[in-house]
């Protein structure tokens, strides 16, 4: 088993760049996709990056994702930041030695 | 439009029971893997548990097995939650989500319904 760790908060003012860590705690990042989610209240979450950095049709691509195996982590970034871009943010892996998904613990992005 | 929609939820004591279910629509039900996700109040996503394509392999979250019990009906493009000896930590949003795969590599969940509300509490 594995745990994904992400920071409890970023925040960043409009037309900025943020990053999103997704840190995972045993094994390698590289051995099962990293998918990212928008989670805002009242409503289902929405991918916004799968497979580490591929974006879903009607995902701008000022958002992008990429992995780091020395680092072993994941990571979401969102460049010019708009007001519409508030919310959580959910990484997410597969462990295929339980055969479930694990979710990292959440992102509150702010825009200032 | 692919569509999933929840039903089932509400407010049951602890130790009680609830079955949720899950209907599919805009897509071939039996080609894809089906998970339960939930959200705790104030907290993050958790996964709950998945069904494989023709219901024979099944996973749980270790704080769940044994007390729920996720299956599934083709024909009738549907998927339950079986919820048993419920707590008050069950209490949250759940959502069934549709499990994407390329080839032997999980892809994540690509299609989300609205969620239904699961409330245990004396």
């Amino acid at each position: 088993n594995f745990m994904l760790t992400q920071p409890h908060s970023v925040s960043g003012s409009p037309g900025k760049t943020i990053t999103i860590s997704c840190t995972r705690s045993s094994g390698s990042i590289a051995s099962n996709y990293v998918q990212w989610y928008q989670k805002r209240p009242g409503s289902a979450p929405a991918t916004v990056i799968f497979e580490d950095s591929q974006r879903p049709s009607g995902v701008p691509d000022r958002f992008s994702g990429s992995i780091d195996d020395s680092s072993n982590s994941a990571s979401l970034t969102i460049s010019g930041l708009k007001t519409e871009d508030e919310g959580d943010y959910f990484c997410q892996s597969y462990d295929a030695h339980t055969q479930g998904l694990v979710f990292g613990g959440g992102t509150k992005v702010t825009v200032l | 439009e692919v569509q999933l929609v929840e039903s089932g939820g509400g407010l049951v004591q602890p130790g009680g029971s609830l079955r949720l279910s899950c209907t599919g629509s805009g897509f071939t039900f039996s080609d894809f893997w089906m998970s339960w996700v939930r959200q705790v109040p104030g907290k993050g996503l958790e996964w709950v548990a998945n069904i494989k394509k023709d219901g024979s392999e099944t996973s749980y979250i270790d704080s769940v097995r044994g007390r729920f019990t996720i299956s599934r009906d083709n024909d009738k493009k549907s998927l339950f939650l079986h919820m048993n000896n419920l707590r008050a930590e069950d209490t949250g949003v759940y959502y069934c989500a549709r499990d994407k795969w390329t080839l032997f590599l999980h892809c994540g969940l690509d299609v989300w319904g609205q969620g239904t509300t699961v409330t245990v509490s004396s």
